[in-house]
């Protein structure tokens, strides 16, 4: 079975600071994807990253970083120097093996304080 | 990015009346849609897969009857909440799978439901 858990469920910073977000996620498949959203208030989801799982290079993007760690089944998100526009709820997702069905984790609000 | 696009985004009806929600992609072909739906403060929970020319394919606890979901192109999936109920107020996404990469999705605006 294919599960996603985002253990955070709220995160509270004050702007400027670092800040990670977790994801663990199940899968027997060899071949995966690997997803950050964001979800701003207005509801839209705003896509950040795919990762697939043979690639394990971290990635870095401007304030994001993502570090993916197949030996803990595990893809983080930081972002550096967070600012009040980052405010919103991030969700880890994943599509496994050759479906497109996407399996979101429970999501994590994260509330940047000025 | 490729873009899909929803229709209505806001939609307010009364109890036991009928909704039609548009999920449309405007510059791919996509041969497989989801449809989504979140309720307040939770996660997005897959409630069907939408193959062109074919039925939908409805996860658990999810009713066919009640969310019918029909992909009669490969630009455009529909849902219909029939004899809606206050129950039923979500927020609705879909999203489509091109052709053109493994893993790649992309994801409608989404539609916000309010059944009086």
């Amino acid at each position: 079975a294919q599960k996603v858990t985002q253990a955070q469920t709220e995160i509270s910073v004050v702007e400027k600071e670092d800040v990670t977000l977790d994801c663990v996620y199940e899968t027997r498949d060899t071949t995966y994807y690997l997803f950050w959203y964001k979800q701003p208030p207005s509801g839209e989801l705003v896509f950040l990253i795919r990762r697939n799982s043979f690639d394990e290079q971290n990635e870095i993007s401007g304030r994001y970083s993502w570090n993916f760690q197949k030996s803990t089944s595990s893809f983080n998100f930081t972002i550096t120097a967070s600012q009040v526009v980052d405010s919103a709820v991030y969700f880890c997702a994943l599509i496994s093996g050759s479906s497109y069905k996407l399996i979101f984790g429970s999501g994590t609000r994260l509330l940047v304080r000025p | 990015g490729a873009v899909v696009s929803q229709h209505p985004s806001w939609v307010i009806c009364k109890s036991g009346t009928s909704v039609k929600i548009e999920c449309r992609s405007l510059d791919f072909q996509a041969t497989t849609m989801f449809w989504y739906r979140q309720f307040p403060k939770q996660s997005l929970m897959l409630m069907a897969t939408s193959n062109e020319g074919s039925k939908a394919t409805y996860e658990q606890g999810v009713e066919k009857d009640k969310f019918l979901i029909n992909h009669a192109s490969l630009t455009l999936s529909t849902l219909t909440v029939t004899s809606a109920h206050p129950e039923d107020s979500s927020f609705y996404i879909c999203s489509a799978a091109g052709v053109h990469k493994a893993g790649e999705l992309f994801f409608g605006e989404g539609s916000r439901l309010t059944v009086l």
